[in-house]
Formats: C-alpha cells, structure tokens, sequence
C-alpha cells in the first residue's frame, strides 16, 4: 500500500518531537477535510476530520487546524513516535457520498 | 484490520488481458468504494456503490466496470489492460452513503501489475 515511487514530500523529524503536515485544498465547497495515514503494506487509515465550519479539532496526540482565509490544513502530531513514520494524506469531502479528493501525501520519517 | 477484504493481494497479468479485483465490505456496510493508487497520480476515486446500485462516479474508464453484488461485495472489472493500468486498487467502505464526515475503512488493496 505504500505510495512508492510517487515524489512525495518527506518529513524528518526526530522521536519525542512534535510534526506538522501541511496541506493545500482548493475547493471552498468542501464539507469535510480528513487526514488518513498510510503504512507501509496497507491502506489509508483514517486519523481524524474536520467540519468546514470549524477552525481546529483536537484527537489523540493529533490536531487538525483548518484555515479556510488561505485554504490550508494542517496535521499536527505530538511527541512523534516511530509508528507515526507512513505517508499522510488529507483528503476533501465534496460532495455527498464520501466521494473524497486526496492531496498528494506527505512521507513523514521518525528518526530513534 | 479495518474489516474490509480484497481478494488477490497480487496479480500480474499481460497487456489486453482482463481481470476482477473482489472486495467484502465491513459488516454492516452498506457503500463500497474504489480508489486507484497509482505512481503518478496518487488516491483516485473510480466509483461508490450503495446497497447494490451505482452512487457516484469518479474518473473511471471506459474499459473499468464495477458492481455492487446482494450480498454487498463488489467486484472491479479490468478490461483490455494496458501498462498504465499497473496500480494499486484499494477498496473502502462505509455505514451510509450520503454526506458524511469522509471516514472510510480501506483494505489493504490489491496489487496489479500489466507487463
């Protein structure tokens, strides 16, 4: 399931620090934005989502923040753990049905 | 384990061959989706079926097909294969169809690859 190939942005960050994903969507219309991680083998998994009428949304060891002025999301993680290493996509709910649009993925790497 | 299965996990076929990826939703699920994961274009939804009938359509080709059987599985359809159908096709499901917060439970996907 890993996004091999793909020239993804990659994420260094050493164990116990905190990271932030970044991504950019462009539809104002969304409804939901999510963020999904993908291991290495297998496929997206779900990490946490936001309502277009919110501004940030805490989880465990996560926070989403959406800043709909410049259209940006972010995924904040805290005390970054090397289960964390995967690649992260955000992805927009546009429509109804769950038809989601994925942004191109972020490689985080934890370093021991 | 999210619950959801995709049968094979591998395949390698030829150009102008065909093939059926099959996918058993979570219990309970009703909407089955297929995304396509390729090396150039990242997540793409192909299409959602719900409770048996075809709900959405994403940038699915002509030579792809897929359905939603009663007993909820869906199968996708490969036709006249071509070297840049080589992906990975992942399955996901979900309780409802309708606008939702976006959280689908995806198989582990099903390698393919066209020499």
């Amino acid at each position: 399931g890993e996004s091999v190939g793909l020239h993804l942005p990659t994420l260094s960050v050493q164990e116990g620090d905190n990271s932030i994903i970044n991504c950019a969507y462009s539809n104002s219309a969304s409804d939901y934005f999510i963020w999904y991680k993908q291991e290495s083998g297998k496929g997206p998994q779900f990490i946490i989502d936001i309502r277009s009428n919110m501004d940030k949304r805490q989880g465990q060891r996560v926070t989403v923040l959406l800043n709909k002025t410049v259209k940006h999301l972010s995924l904040q993680i805290a005390a970054t753990q090397p289960g964390d290493s995967a690649v992260y996509f955000c992805a927009e709910n546009r429509a109804a049905g769950n038809k989601l649009t994925f942004g191109g993925g972020t490689r985080v790497l934890v370093k021991p | 384990d999210s619950g959801v299965t995709q049968t094979p996990k591998h395949l390698i076929t030829a150009t102008g061959q065909r093939v059926t990826l099959r996918c058993s939703p979570r219990s309970g699920d009703l909407s089955v989706y297929w995304y396509q994961q390729s090396l150039d274009q990242g997540l793409q939804f192909l299409i959602q079926y719900y409770n048996g009938e075809e709900r959405a359509k994403g940038n699915i080709l002509e030579r792809f097909s897929a359905q939603q059987f009663p007993d909820l599985h869906s199968e996708l359809n490969l036709s006249s294969l071509e070297l840049g159908d080589s992906a990975l096709y992942f399955c996901a499901s979900s309780v409802a169809s309708g606008s939702a917060t976006g959280e689908l439970f995806f198989g582990e996907g099903s390698r393919l690859t066209v020499l």
